[in-house]
């Protein structure tokens, strides 16, 4: 089975400090992508990678940097956090196959920002 | 650009009801189609899948098919159960042949379905 862990569940910090979202997956998939959950908004997409040390930026990329030194690690840093970035984030990867896109996710982080 | 668009909810619906979710797109070219489902306090996991027109993706007795006629991939199950309650997202994967992104899904705002006893 593939596995998608993130390093917390839940994540309480105060405005203005760096935060670290860490993902990691088990199955040796290309793609990773970070998205954020709210409420009447469903799943934007922050950014994406495609391979270790390439990114590129989503729908929703500001406010949010991401790296990707390790094939099986992505991690999401919020350089500043604000109010406004207190959200679910859900992390996922996937393996390309002909043109089809099944995403695996991980159980959520629950960030809040106070 | 891509686009998808699912009925609003929350439905609530008594087991063994019939349930139906909508969902019609908008896309560049010739996309492959999905519905996803997150439990309570869960990720999202692939329910079923579509990768094209009148293919028909089935799983855990839920169903879609994938219409480029109508652009829609309704959800269908003919009896739920409590177990069903959950969020359901439809979503769309525009492959490269036809202008889209090769790695990114479009999702639907996601309809919340809760089944009462």
């Amino acid at each position: 089975d593939v596995k998608v862990t993130q390093s917390s569940r839940y994540l309480v910090k105060r405005t203005g400090e760096k935060v670290f979202l860490e993902c990691v997956q088990d199955m040796d998939h290309e793609n990773m992508f970070w998205y954020r959950q709210d409420p009447g908004l469903g799943l934007r997409l922050i950014y994406f990678s495609y391979d270790v040390k390439m990114k590129e930026k989503g729908d929703i990329p500001e406010g949010y940097s991401v790296s990707r030194e390790k094939k099986e690690r992505f991690s999401l840093i919020l350089e500043s956090a604000s109010t406004n970035q207190t959200s679910m984030y859900l992390c996922a990867s996937s393996f390309f196959t002909s043109g089809t896109e099944t995403q695996y996710f991980g159980p959520g982080t629950r960030l809040l920002v106070l | 650009g891509d686009s998808v668009t699912q009925m609003e909810g929350p439905v609530t619906l008594s087991e063994e009801a019939f349930l139906t979710i909508n969902c019609t797109y908008t896309a560049t070219g010739y996309p492959s189609l999905f519905w996803y489902v997150q439990y309570p306090g869960e990720g999202l996991q692939l329910l079923l899948k579509a990768t094209k027109a009148d293919d028909k993706g089935s799983n855990k007795g839920f169903e879609a098919t994938y219409r480029k006629e109508t652009t829609s991939f309704h959800l269908e199950k003919g009896s739920v159960q409590v177990s069903d309650s959950a969020v359901y997202f439809c979503a769309l994967s525009d492959p490269p042949s036809s202008g889209g992104s090769n790695y990114k899904l479009t999702f639907g705002k996601g309809t919340l379905l809760t089944v009462n006893p």
